[in-house]
């Protein structure tokens, strides 16, 4: 089954330490993952994609097939990273269906 | 580019009352998505289109139904409504190696 695990309802840290939001998923194929960002009250927006190996607003993301985990990775986390961050899967195929994980809200403390 | 447009931002139903949501888009995206979020639960999708005449049920589409009769819209009906339906409603669209588009929401409350 094609399901995307976020393990922290809820990360809080402090300004300056470094962040890692945790996702784990379960695909038979090549996965093809993202995150996603939603500040508050606003709308979902693509943060990055695995397949552009890229760094936004200075988190990054390596995919481990060993592991079946695409972890989210700040060094020094600011207040304005205060969000909640959405991993998800393409299912691809036909359908090109983007299954979502339960999100966790992270909470950057001054 | 408008990117994708949801209307309303708000609605407040009585029980058993039905209303559409509408969702536009102006990318000539052939994929089309509704999902609702609720708190602790993630998105789920509800019904999803690969293209305009065709759609199908996704994870959660009971109390739902859709159409897509043109590749821009992609109205999503509630016929009657119950309190389980209280959510915050997001439309989203895609392409070709585009990522998920997703529009402002519509929070919908049923009492």
């Amino acid at each position: 089954a094609q399901r995307v695990t976020q393990p922290e309802k809820l990360l809080s840290v402090f300004k300056g330490a470094p962040v890692e939001l945790k996702c784990n998923y379960s695909y038979s194929g090549s996965p093809e993952l993202f995150w996603y960002v939603q500040y508050s009250r606003q709308r979902l927006q693509l943060l990055l994609r695995h397949i552009s190996r890229e760094s936004i607003k200075g988190f990054t993301a390596d995919l481990n097939k060993g592991e079946t985990s695409f972890h989210l990775k700040k060094p020094f986390a600011q207040e304005e990273d205060s969000a909640m961050y959405y991993c998800a899967l393409l299912s691809g195929g036909a359908t090109n269906k983007l299954i979502f994980g339960t999100g966790t809200l992270l909470a950057v403390q001054p | 580019n408008a990117g994708v447009t949801q209307t309303p931002k708000f609605r407040i139903l009585k029980i058993g009352q039905s209303m559409t949501l509408q969702c536009t888009q102006d990318m000539n995206h052939n994929y089309m998505y509704w999902y609702r979020q609720d708190p602790g639960m993630g998105l789920k999708l509800i019904y999803y289109s690969v293209g305009a005449g065709i759609t199908d049920k996704g994870e959660v589409p009971n109390g739902y139904n859709v159409s897509r009769s043109t590749t821009e819209d992609f109205p999503l009906r509630l016929e009657l409504a119950a309190p389980s339906q209280t959510s915050v409603y997001f439309c989203a669209s895609m392409g070709p190696n585009s990522p998920l588009h997703f529009g402002n929401g519509t929070r919908l409350t049923v009492t």
